[in-house]
């Protein structure tokens, strides 16, 4: 079956340091891949997402998230967090069905 | 402005009655889904829906129906049979290709 892995529940940075969030799926074929910020008690906003091509993709807010096919990972990354970046990320995949399934999330917090 | 409106934000429910919960986008998607959000365990789909008058069970139907009568509206019911309702629902929307889903702000559902 399809899965999502977010393998890191919470992570807390400082303000300015670098982000890595990490993302695995479970898949036969590549799906298209996604992901999503959350702030509490809100809808989801897309970040970015990864169809084909390029598999470094740039996102908004600075954001950006490299596919490994290889390693069926779509991690997630950031060179400078700042404090209004602290939020829920989700990864998801989505599938040619219009099935798409979301990761547990993981939970940032930014350290002053 | 395009987008997808869930109604209402807050909804408290006793024991023993269903509920509906609204969910209406003007952005012309085809497909639309509703998720449901507990801690800790990231969205898990409830039902979607990739055209009128059709819907698919997702990993968590038991206790949830759903219908799809107009391409702009996908009520969700949640049943007496249930067993623990409260939470929080997301409703998104997508075009047919699954290439990105919108969300609502989402419906916080307690049952008292």
């Amino acid at each position: 079956a399809q899965s999502v892995t977010q393998p890191d529940i919470h992570i807390t940075v400082s303000e300015g340091a670098s982000l890595e969030l990490r993302c695995n799926y479970s898949y036969g074929a590549t799906p298209y891949l996604f992901w999503y910020v959350q702030s509490p008690g809100q809808g989801l906003q897309l970040l970015l997402k990864y169809f084909s091509g390029d598999t470094l993709v740039q996102g908004i807010k600075g954001f950006e998230a490299e596919f490994k096919r290889s390693q069926s990972s779509f991690n997630l990354r950031k060179p400078s967090v700042h404090w209004s970046d602290a939020a829920e990320y989700f990864c998801a995949v989505g599938y040619n069905n219009n099935d798409m399934r979301f990761g547990a999330g993981t939970r940032l917090t930014v350290k002053p | 402005d395009g987008g997808i409106t869930q109604s209402p934000k807050y909804l408290f429910r006793k024991e023993g009655q269903n509920v509906t919960l609204s969910c209406e986008q003007n952005l012309n998607h085809d497909a639309m889904y509703w998720y449901r959000q507990d801690p800790g365990q990231g969205l898990r789909l409830i039902y979607y829906s990739q055209i009128v008058n059709d819907f698919q069970k997702g990993d968590i139907a038991e206790g949830y129906s759903v219908s799809r009568e107009k391409k702009e509206s996908f009520p969700l019911t949640v049943t007496s049979a249930q067993k623990n309702p409260t939470a929080f629902y997301l409703c998104a929307s997508s075009d047919i290709t699954g290439t990105e889903a919108f969300f609502g702000q989402g419906t916080r559902l307690t049952v008292v």
